[in-house]
């Protein structure tokens, strides 16, 4: 009964440094998301993928990349990591895409 | 553009007193509207959602929310605030056919106290 599971769920990045962020759900989801939670700001959307083999930008893209390995996994990867993405990453599923149903736990990100 | 506002960033309320957490929305065709809840260190949950049937919507934990167009509103109520309420609560708005571009307010914190 695991749902969405995300890992690491804490890292600490210096600058210019690479990382992906793993995504995983068991519920036979079609699609997937990666949003961002900022103080203040809500959640923004970085990525979603519709269904495999699918991805698409959502409203912050910028500085990341993400791969739809298989119907289960959703990576999003930061290939030089900066300051400003410093931000509490969520990895969401739905059964078809509009809204997310189901969230991971989020993965806290300190970059230095 | 779509846009939500939420009033207030947190609320207090007793223990047993009525739950009333607001939500404005901007958007010049008829939305789908959601209320999601984050518990601490946890991710969202999906309360409710408006999707153009009844004004009036029933969620998950005894909350509901009513979509009044004339007032572009959806507000979030509960009649009776129970402690493991507190939790952070966001609403969001999608256009129809807008896709997966869900748009979330900046969150409201609700505090229950005995």
């Amino acid at each position: 009964n695991a749902g969405v599971t995300q890992t690491p769920k804490f890292q600490v990045l210096k600058t210019g440094q690479s990382m992906t962020l793993q995504c995983a759900q068991d519920m036979n989801h079609n699609s997937m998301y990666w949003y961002r939670q900022d103080p203040g700001m809500g959640l923004r959307l970085i990525y979603y993928s519709a269904s495999e083999g699918t991805t698409d930008k959502g409203e912050v893209p910028n500085g990341y990349n993400v791969s739809r390995l298989n119907k289960r996994e959703f990576s999003l990867r930061l290939e030089s990591a900066a300051p400003s993405q410093t931000s509490v990453y969520f990895c969401a599923s739905s059964v078809r895409g509009g809204q997310p149903q189901h969230f991971g736990d989020g993965t806290r990100l300190s970059i230095l | 553009a779509q846009s939500v506002t939420q009033l207030g960033s947190h609320v207090s309320v007793s223990e047993g007193a009525l739950v009333l957490l607001r939500c404005n929305y901007s958007s010049s065709v008829p939305p789908y509207l959601f209320w999601y809840v984050q518990y601490p260190n946890q991710g969202l949950q999906l309360l409710l959602k408006y999707t153009s049937a009844a004004t009036l919507v029933k969620g998950i934990n005894g909350f509901e929310a009513e979509f009044k167009k004339s007032e572009t509103s959806f507000h979030l109520t509960k009649p009776s605030a129970h402690m493991s309420d507190a939790a952070e609560y966001f609403c969001a708005v999608r256009l129809e056919g807008g896709g997966n571009k869900l748009t979330f307010g900046t969150g409201t914190q609700l505090k229950v106290e005995l």
